[in-house]
């Protein structure tokens, strides 16, 4: 069974660009959630969406948003990047999502980098 | 607000060694623990989760504990070996919001 996916690896921007990610799930689940990590913050919640639905968000600006596809895919968007969003963006997928006792399959990320 | 620390932030033990890892949250009210690891530059991987209603759990060398009433739980990791070498992250679901908070994290060397 495949893991969570996230394309691409690496991204480089400039500031004031707009940035798109993906994160593609686990085969049958349905509930991704995506977070933040930087060195001075750590990991932070950014949302959580479940069979399309954003039923979760954490304390982030509007420049950030997301949406889910019927085949669960996710894509987060970040738009005027701003230096502070240099990250490595972190995906998960759940079958059940956050009301649930289940584990989470977080993918390898999506390292950002905002010149 | 709910806050989790992890203490220490780093710890380096000889092979062998069996370890404790802290993880304390200010507010009680919360719906599961779990603790992760991550390798550099990876994703995480969840290794245990606890129910509000349990107190502990057990996977192999590893075994978590969880007291809601004291804000604490504790990842005890026996026998260690340099393949356990990783960042140890635990994480609280809160009850009301089902909100994932992180620690900082504890960062482990275990020496060959």
């Amino acid at each position: 069974k495949a893991g969570v996916t996230q394309t691409p690896r690496y991204l480089i921007k400039t500031r004031g660009q707009q940035v798109t990610l993906s994160c593609s799930p686990i085969s049958g689940h349905r509930s991704v959630s995506w977070y933040q990590q930087t060195p001075g913050q750590g990991l932070q919640f950014l949302f959580e969406y479940f069979s399309e639905t954003q039923r979760n968000k954490g304390n982030f600006p509007g420049r950030f948003s997301g949406r889910q596809f019927s085949n669960s895919r996710s894509e987060m968007n970040v738009s005027t990047l701003e230096l502070g969003d240099s990250a490595l963006y972190l995906c998960a997928s759940s079958w059940g999502g956050y009301a649930t006792n289940e584990k989470l399959f977080f993918g390898s990320g999506t390292q950002l980098s905002v010149l | 607000k709910q806050e989790v620390t992890q203490i220490p932030a780093a710890l380096s033990v000889p092979e062998g060694e069996n370890l404790v890892l802290n993880c304390s949250f200010t507010d009680s009210a919360i719906y599961n623990l779990q603790w992760f690891r991550q390798d550099p530059g990876k994703g995480l991987t969840s290794l245990l989760l606890i129910q509000s209603s349990q107190r502990e759990q057990t996977s192999g060398r590893l075994n978590a504990s969880l007291d809601k009433s004291s804000g604490r739980s504790t990842l005890y990791i026996a026998a260690s070996q340099p393949g356990d070498s990783a960042t140890y992250l635990c994480a609280v679901r809160m009850d009301s919001s089902y909100k994932l908070i992180f620690g900082s994290g504890t960062r482990l060397l275990v020496r060959p």
